[in-house]
C-alpha cells in the first residue's frame, strides 16, 4: 500500500494567492514525522517544513504552514502569498519511527504560479 | 547554497565504463544517503550509511557499489550500467537519530548510453 498519497499531479495558483497541496499518509506506527520538500528544475530537494506525530500545534515556517489532521491522516501544505519562485515540484514525505533512516516520498505535485 | 555537494553534476557513460559519483557534507551529520530519481517520479532510496557503516541496501543491483571513506564523504561507484539506470542521483545527509530533515545535494544527472 502507498504510504504517502498526493492526488494532485498539477496545480495552478495566481501570484499572491494562497494554495493548498494535499497529502495523505498511511502508517500504523504511532511515532512518525511528516515533511514537505520543494524541488525546482535544478534538481535539489529543499526542505520546507516538518510535523511530528506528537506535535500538538500545526507547523509553520514563514509562508508555509502544515495543516495536520491526525485522525484523517492528512498533512496538507498551505503556501500563502504565492510567488513566481514557488513554481516547482512539491513532495510530501514520511519517516516512520523517529529513528528510522528512510523517507517515503509521495508522487509529487507540480505547482505553477501564474503572474 | 546547498551544504551537500555532489560531483559531477552531469555524467554520460557507456555501458562498459566505470565511473564514480561523489558526495561531501561538512555539517557533522552521521547518516548519509543515496537516492535515485527517474523523470517525473519521486526519489527512491538506494543506500543508507550510518556512522560510516552500510545500514540499508534497498536491494540495489551490484553494478552500484557505495562507499563511505569517512563521515563527510560518500561515493557511488558505477560499473556495467544499463540505459535504464539513467536518472538523477541524489545524495543526502542527516543527523543520526533525529526527527529533522534530510539535507539534499543538487544531484548528479547520469545518462547511460
Amino acid at each position: 500500500a502507498q504510504k504517502i498519497t498526493q492526488t494532485q499531479p498539477g496545480m495552478f495558483v495566481q501570484e499572491k494567492e494562497a494554495v493548498t497541496l494535499d497529502c495523505t499518509y498511511d502508517t500504523s506506527d504511532p511515532s512518525y514525522g511528516l515533511f514537505w520538500y520543494k524541488q525546482p528544475s535544478s534538481g535539489e530537494m529543499i526542505f520546507l517544513i516538518y510535523q511530528g506525530s506528537y506535535d500538538q500545534q500545526n507547523a509553520t515556517e514563514g509562508r508555509y504552514s502544515l495543516n495536520f489532521q491526525k485522525a484523517r491522516k492528512s498533512a496538507n501544505l498551505v503556501i500563502s502569498a504565492s510567488q513566481l519562485g514557488d513554481s516547482a515540484m512539491y513532495f510530501c514525505a514520511m519517516r516512520e519511527g523517529f529513528e528510522a533512516n528512510n523517507l517515503f516520498f509521495g508522487t509529487g505535485t507540480r505547482l505553477t504560479v501564474i503572474p | 547554497d546547498t551544504e551537500v555537494t555532489q560531483t559531477p553534476k552531469h555524467l554520460v557513460m557507456g555501458m562498459t565504463n566505470k565511473k564514480s559519483l561523489k558526495c561531501e557534507q561538512h555539517m557533522g551529520h552521521r547518516a548519509m544517503y543515496w537516492y535515485k530519481q527517474k523523470a517525473k517520479k519521486p526519489p527512491e532510496l538506494m543506500f543508507v550509511y550510518s556512522y560510516e557503516k552500510l545500514s540499508i541496501n534497498e536491494s540495489v543491483p551490484s553494478r552500484f557499489s557505495p562507499e563511505c571513506p569517512n563521515s563527510s564523504l560518500l561515493n557511488l561507484h558505477l560499473h556495467a550500467l544499463q540505459p535504464e539506470d539513467s536518472a538523477l542521483y541524489l545524495c543526502a545527509s542527516s543527523q543520526e537519530h533525529f526527527t529533522g530533515e534530510l539535507f539534499f545535494g543538487e544531484g548528479s544527472r547520469l545518462t547511460v548510453l
